[in-house]
């Protein structure tokens, strides 16, 4: 099956720095995901971007499916951004629906 | 708040014993998905259901097993318990099984057998 690589695996920042996630994986996806896993365990939706840019506030995303990676940016950081950011992809064909997630990266803010 | 609702949110069980985890998918969405997430194994893929009919299955143990009802919740069932399926189970839901689409997650459900 399809394999994500994510790096850094860990991460720390002070408030107010930028950061750029990456995410790695082995064949064409039809979709691919950004999520945020919080100190509680909620998996919160960040962005949905098989190809493409997008923004939303402090954080950002681009996915260059030709060269099969996608990455996230976050600008600013806040104490509040710290927890685990998951990339996920969905290959098609017999993994239609299927997500499969990266291992993750622990991002940890200091005020 | 994804729209999606998992109960309950805890529960602490018994070796060899049985529970049932339950799933309301966001208001219109046809399709569910069920995830483990545990510490070795990271976020897994377990099942798909669409409009009642399971669509997709991944690494799903035989003990366990799921269903979409008509009015389209889902329910987990995890049978003959063992220490290594405490973890975190996920509930995710899409509009449409037809297109490759965003899937929302629940809360989640912290499954520990002791």
């Amino acid at each position: 099956g399809i394999q994500v690589e994510q790096s850094p695996p860990d991460l720390i920042l002070q408030e107010g720095a930028n950061s750029t996630l990456r995410c790695n994986f082995s064949d064409s996806v039809n979709n691919l995901q950004w999520f945020h896993q919080n100190p509680w365990g909620q998996l919160i939706n960040l962005f949905y971007i098989p190809s493409g840019t997008k923004q939303n506030g402090r954080l950002s995303a681009t996915t260059v499916a030709t060269e099969r990676y996608s990455l996230l940016y976050i600008s600013s950081s806040q104490t509040t951004d710290s927890g685990v950011y998951f990339c996920a992809v969905e290959s098609g064909g017999t993994s239609y629906g299927k997500l499969t997630f990266g291992q993750g990266t622990i991002l940890t803010v200091h005020p | 708040d994804s729209g999606v609702t998992q109960t309950p949110k805890h529960l602490i069980t018994a070796t060899g014993q049985r529970v049932t985890l339950r799933c309301s998918p966001r208001s219109g969405d046809l399709s569910v998905y069920w995830y483990q997430q545990s510490l070795d194994q990271g976020l897994q893929f377990l099942i798909q259901y669409y409009n009642g009919e399971e669509r997709a299955k991944g690494n799903i143990l035989e003990r366990f097993s799921a269903q979409q009802f008509p009015d389209l919740h889902s329910e987990l069932n995890l049978s003959s318990l063992e220490l290594g399926d405490s973890a975190l189970y996920f509930c995710a839901s899409s509009a449409d099984r037809r297109v490759t689409d965003t899937q929302y997650f629940g809360p989640g459900t912290r499954l520990t057998v002791l």
